[in-house]
């Protein structure tokens, strides 16, 4: 099993281009779910996903869209870059929503934008 | 408000020896609290998982405690090693967000093993 899968690595975009990040798993996880990783904060999730088809918001969703078609695919769209998105970004999946199971996390995407 | 503190912010110690790192937590109600390590520009990695009724968990060199009651926990790193370098993340699971449980990240204790 590759776990969760991260593209691109790295990336850097101008202020008001748009682009997706994206996230596989192959452990047939129902959810997934994103985050951003900043100098002194905790990780905060952005948006999440309990299973295809199914999205919600996490407690820093602006700027940010995600669908969920399939179970294995959870991409995240940047609709419009701004400086305050520079950061880096994980995936992450878990069997369930609600019990204690062990979350897996992607290698990350850093994102810088200009 | 929900919060996650760690202490130390970071520790340098020498290779061999053992140390101690401490997570403070305000989140309620409880349902877990984890340990995640996290090496330099990696994905954070599960080390244990705790629910309420555990006060003890291992994974190799790796002892997690909990005391619910004073909502602390430890991370104790047995005999450390240089690999052990990294940034150890407490993460506690409790309320119900929408459809999911929500996780609170503590932002770390960053640990050097050095020679």
């Amino acid at each position: 099993n590759a776990g969760v899968t991260q593209t691109p690595k790295f990336q850097v975009l101008k202020t008001g281009q748009s682009m997706t990040l994206q996230c596989a798993q192959d452990m047939n996880h129902e959810y997934m779910s994103w985050y951003r990783q900043d100098p002194g904060m905790g990780l905060r999730l952005i948006h999440y996903s309990v299973g295809a088809g199914i999205t919600d918001q996490g407690e820093v969703p602006n700027g940010y869209n995600v669908s969920r078609s399939t179970t294995e695919d959870f991409p995240l769209r940047l609709l419009s870059a701004a400086p305050s998105q520079t950061s880096v970004y994980f995936c992450a999946s878990r069997k369930g929503p609600l019990q204690p199971y062990e979350q897996y996390f992607g290698p990350g995407t850093r994102l810088t934008v200009t | 408000k929900n919060q996650v503190e760690q202490s130390p912010q970071s520790l340098i110690i020498l290779e061999g020896k053992n140390c101690t790192l401490q997570c403070n937590y305000t989140v309620s109600p409880f349902s877990n609290l984890r340990w995640y390590k996290q090496d330099t520009g990696r994905g954070p990695v599960s080390l244990t998982i705790m629910t309420f009724s555990e006060n003890t968990k291992s994974n190799g060199r790796y002892t997690a405690t909990l005391d619910a009651d004073t909502k602390q926990s430890s991370l104790h790193i047995t005999a450390s090693q240089l690999s052990d370098s990294a940034s150890y993340i407490c993460v506690v699971s409790g309320s119900i967000t929408g459809t999911a449980s929500k996780l609170t990240f503590g932002t770390g204790t960053r640990l050097q093993v050095t020679l």
